[in-house]
């Protein structure tokens, strides 16, 4: 079967550093996507990785590891906004999107 | 702005009374998909359409139906909702259904059922 593996829950200080990680094991690979979703609302797109490495855009950063199916979003400067669900997605090789159940990160003043 | 626009945002309905659903975009994307969401679990993509064609997933319950009359529109028909179809539903749209395509989702239809 397809899955993706991300820690349930997170909890981390404003102002600080958060690694939300995540693991899938998929029938191929078309990129993986990162995407937020507060409480009651709908995704949004955050990042998207089809090679290896690290992309970054502003306060966040997403990486890549197609060898270790491997990925984790790195978010730095918290703010008490980025109190959301963070969810991983997987385009696989029917280009069909598989996807986590989310990481919930709470954010502390 | 260009969007995807869901309607009702809230929806409660009894035990076995229909409900439809409503999506609809100003995106001019081909591709628009229908996903279920619970309380802590990911989203489940119940069907989707690459322009007309419909494509239903294999364990979506004939329960539920869809139609997309136009480019612009979706609609979601739960033809005898249960309890467990409590959920929020999910409309995106995307321009094709490979590559880089980044779905773009209405703000969702949180269904009660009593």
């Amino acid at each position: 079967g397809q899955n993706i593996d991300q820690p349930t829950e997170m909890t981390a200080t404003e102002g600080a550093i958060v690694q939300i990680n995540c693991t899938y094991q998929t029938s191929g690979f078309n990129g993986l996507f990162w995407y937020q979703q507060h409480a009651g609302e709908a995704p949004t797109f955050l990042s998207y990785n089809v090679l290896d490495g690290l992309e970054e855009k502003g306060r966040f950063s997403s990486f890549l590891s197609r060898s270790k199916g491997y990925s984790y979003l790195l978010l730095k400067e918290l703010q008490m906004k980025d109190s959301a669900s963070y969810l991983c997605a997987v385009r696989d090789s029917n280009y069909q999107l598989i996807w986590g159940a989310g990481t919930k990160l709470i954010i502390k003043p | 702005d260009a969007m995807v626009i869901q309607n009702p945002r809230y929806q409660v309905t009894q035990f076995g009374k229909p409900v439809t659903l409503s999506c609809s975009q100003t995106l001019n994307h081909n591709v628009m998909y229908w996903y279920q969401q619970k309380s802590s679990q990911a989203p489940k993509l119940l069907f989707h359409y690459y322009d007309k064609d419909f494509n239903n997933e294999a364990d979506t319950p004939d329960n539920f139906q869809s139609r997309r009359p136009n480019t612009s529109f979706c609609f979601l028909d739960i033809r005898s909702p249960g309890l467990g179809d409590a959920a929020m539903y999910l409309c995106a749209t995307s321009t094709q259904d490979s590559g880089a395509n980044v779905l773009t989702f209405g703000a969702g239809s949180r269904l009660t059922v009593l």
